[in-house]
């Protein structure tokens, strides 16, 4: 089992690029979730897929958007990529069918816009 | 208002003794679960150990002990006998309520660093 994981793990582009995010987990996990983090701070929603065929805005969702392919496939999109957006990006899942459900991280994509 | 927060920006302790990693969380529902990662420079987040609302006992995993006090709203976290793998930064996190969604809400983060 690979867990969950990321492409790219890192990338620049220039203010004004698009890029999309890929996610896949093999874990048979339901619900799925993209976080971004900035330095010295944690991590923050940006968007999440409780289940397939859903996806709902989190804390942070302005100049973004995702599809949820599939079950194991979820990915994130910068139309037109800012400064602002420099940042690392995490994928998670979580199988949702417990309280005690934990949620797994992949290894994260590091993204510079200049 | 802050729904987690973690005080303590960054901590020492020496290899071998215990250290408190501390942190607070803000809610009116009273079911939530609190959660605390550990990410090391290599930048992943790893799951440490879980304590839910209505659990009775604190939770342990190993040298990882959760200091729940549902009354002052603290969910610390207690690392026994230091090891320099340790020196990480740490992220106490909270799930509001058990819906289907189970977003997570992060604190700022403790940065820990073990001395030999």
């Amino acid at each position: 089992n690979a867990g969950v994981t990321q492409t790219p793990k890192f990338q620049v582009l220039k203010t004004g690029q698009s890029m999309t995010l890929q996610c896949a987990q093999d874990m048979n996990h339901n619900s799925m979730y993209w976080y971004r983090q900035d330095p010295g701070m944690g991590l923050r929603l940006i968007y999440y897929s409780a289940s397939e065929g859903t996806t709902d805005k989190g804390e942070v969702p302005n100049g973004y958007n995702v599809s949820r392919l599939n079950k194991r496939e979820f990915s994130l999109r910068l139309e037109s990529a800012a400064p602002s957006q420099t940042s690392v990006y995490f994928c998670a899942s979580t199988l949702s069918g417990s309280s005690t459900d934990t949620q797994y991280f992949g290894p994260g994509t590091r993204l510079t816009v200049l | 208002a802050q729904k987690i927060t973690q005080t303590q920006p960054g901590m020492f302790v020496q290899e071998k003794e215990a250290v408190t990693l501390d942190c607070t969380y803000d809610t009116s529902d009273p079911s939530y679960g609190l959660f605390w990662y550990k990410q090391p420079s290599s930048g992943e987040m790893i799951f440490l150990i879980y304590q839910g609302s209505y659990d009775q006992q604190n939770a342990t995993e190993g040298r990882y002990s959760l200091n729940f006090q549902k009354a002052r709203k603290s969910a610390n976290l207690v690392i026994s006998a230091s090891q320099l793998g340790d020196s990480a930064m740490y992220f106490c996190a909270m799930r509001e309520g058990m819906d289907s969604s189970y977003k997570l809400i992060f604190g700022s983060g403790t940065r820990l660093l073990v001395r030999p």
